[in-house]
This record gives C-alpha cells, sequence and structure tokens, in this order.
C-alpha cells in the first residue's frame, strides 16, 4: 500500500530556512513524478513544486521561485523540499503528493501523504 | 495562469439528495479535471481524474461530467460519510491550479 510521510515542519521566523522531507513506502519511487502542495489554515491548496521521477526536471510556483528548491533521493525513497527566505504567507500544511508518470509532465495527485506544518512567525 | 472558479462555495444538503457542484476554468482545458475530497485534518482524497474517470475505490454514486471551461461533480445520493469539501484541480498546465473549493455541510 502506498504511502508518504512528511516531516520536517515546526515553527521558524521570517527570513530563515526551512527543509522538509517526504518518506515513500509501498512504491516504486524512481517511477513517480513527485509534488509539493501546501494549504495555508483554512484556506485552498496551491501547487508548490514537482521533480521529474530522475531529478533531473523541475518546475516551481511563482511564488516560491528562486526560495525553495525541490530535491529527491531515490536510493532512499525520500522527497525534499528546502525552503529558504520564508515569509508569513508560506505558513501552511505541506503535503507532497506523486503519481506514476516518470516526466513533469501535468497529472493529478495519488497517493498524498499527511501533511507537516510550517509556521512562519516572529 | 489558469483560474478555476467553484460553486457554490457552500452547500447544505441532507442525506439522499443528489449534489452537483460546478468548476468553471478561465481558458479551455479539454478533459484535464480532477476532482479531489477533504476531510479536516486530513490530505485531500483523489475521486476522480480525466473529467469522467472514478479512481479505484470510489463509490459510483460519484460522477464527473463536462469539457473544456465548464465541469461538474454530482453526488447523486449524498451519504453521511460525503460530508467534506470538494475540490477541483487542472492538470493542462502548469502552474497547476485548484478550484476555491466547495463545503458540503449537513442541513
Amino acid at each position: 500500500q502506498a504511502q508518504l510521510v512528511e516531516s520536517g515542519g515546526g515553527v521558524v521566523q521570517p527570513g530563515r530556512s526551512l527543509r522538509l522531507s517526504c518518506a515513500a513506502s509501498g512504491i516504486t519511487f524512481d517511477y513517480y513524478g513527485m509534488h509539493w502542495v501546501r494549504q495555508a489554515p483554512g484556506k485552498g491548496l496551491e501547487w508548490v513544486a514537482v521533480i521529474s521521477s530522475d531529478g533531473g526536471n523541475q518546475d516551481y510556483a511563482d511564488s516560491v521561485k528562486g526560495r525553495f528548491t525541490i530535491s529527491r533521493d531515490n536510493s532512499k525513497d525520500m522527497l525534499f523540499l528546502q525552503m529558504n527566505s520564508l515569509r508569513t504567507e508560506d505558513t501552511a500544511v505541506y503535503y507532497c503528493a506523486g503519481l506514476r508518470v516518470p516526466t513533469t509532465i501535468p497529472y493529478w495527485f495519488d497517493p498524498w501523504g499527511q501533511g507537516t506544518l510550517v509556521t512562519v512567525s516572529s | 495562469d489558469i483560474q478555476l472558479t467553484q460553486s457554490p462555495s457552500f452547500l447544505s444538503a441532507s442525506v439522499g439528495d443528489r449534489v452537483t457542484i460546478t468548476c468553471r476554468a478561465s481558458q479551455g482545458i479539454s478533459s484535464y479535471l480532477a476532482w479531489y475530497q477533504q476531510k479536516p485534518g486530513k490530505a485531500p482524497k483523489l475521486l476522480i481524474y480525466a473529467t469522467f474517470t472514478l479512481q479505484n475505490g470510489v463509490p459510483s454514486r460519484f460522477s464527473g461530467s463536462g469539457s473544456g471551461t465548464e465541469f461538474s461533480l454530482t453526488i447523486s445520493s449524498l451519504q453521511p460519510e460525503d460530508f467534506a469539501t470538494y475540490y477541483c484541480q487542472q492538470f493542462n498546465s502548469y502552474p497547476l491550479t485548484f478550484g476555491g473549493g466547495t463545503k458540503v455541510e449537513i442541513k
């Protein structure tokens, strides 16, 4: 059974950095294109970033471009999101999600992780 | 960016009711639309992809229709476990975008 488990969330001051992780199990991770999607408290869903199955291609939402970096380690079935220069508006639950499609071609998301909360506050 | 507008944003209904949620895209997206259900404190769950196709394990009371810019999700007979928030998502192009959500509550 496919399972994605995020970790690394917490409270951080504006301008600081945080690295999120997502551990995959029950799937052939290196067949999956992977994404980060976030949800601010009480708000809707916002796509953040995508990475291809081999890690060679990435794309980002304009709101995080230049500040966030998505990466993966297929040898460990792990996905990461390095978040720098954090802003209060980055406060959200961050979900990792994927699909068994190796490229960054747009698709839907399944499975999803349970999410990890990032709070940016002074 | 492609904007998705869901209506209504809030819906009050009774068990057994037929419910329809609409998602309108700011430009044509062919059939590149998915629907998700989200319950409080939980991750979204994929219900339907490519406008019509029911994800494995999703009850047949859920159905999707539409093309181009107008799409809908229908629940033929609302069950207690269906009270949740529903989101549409386009995968025609990046950035991937979601509708603002429709919260379905018990009347």
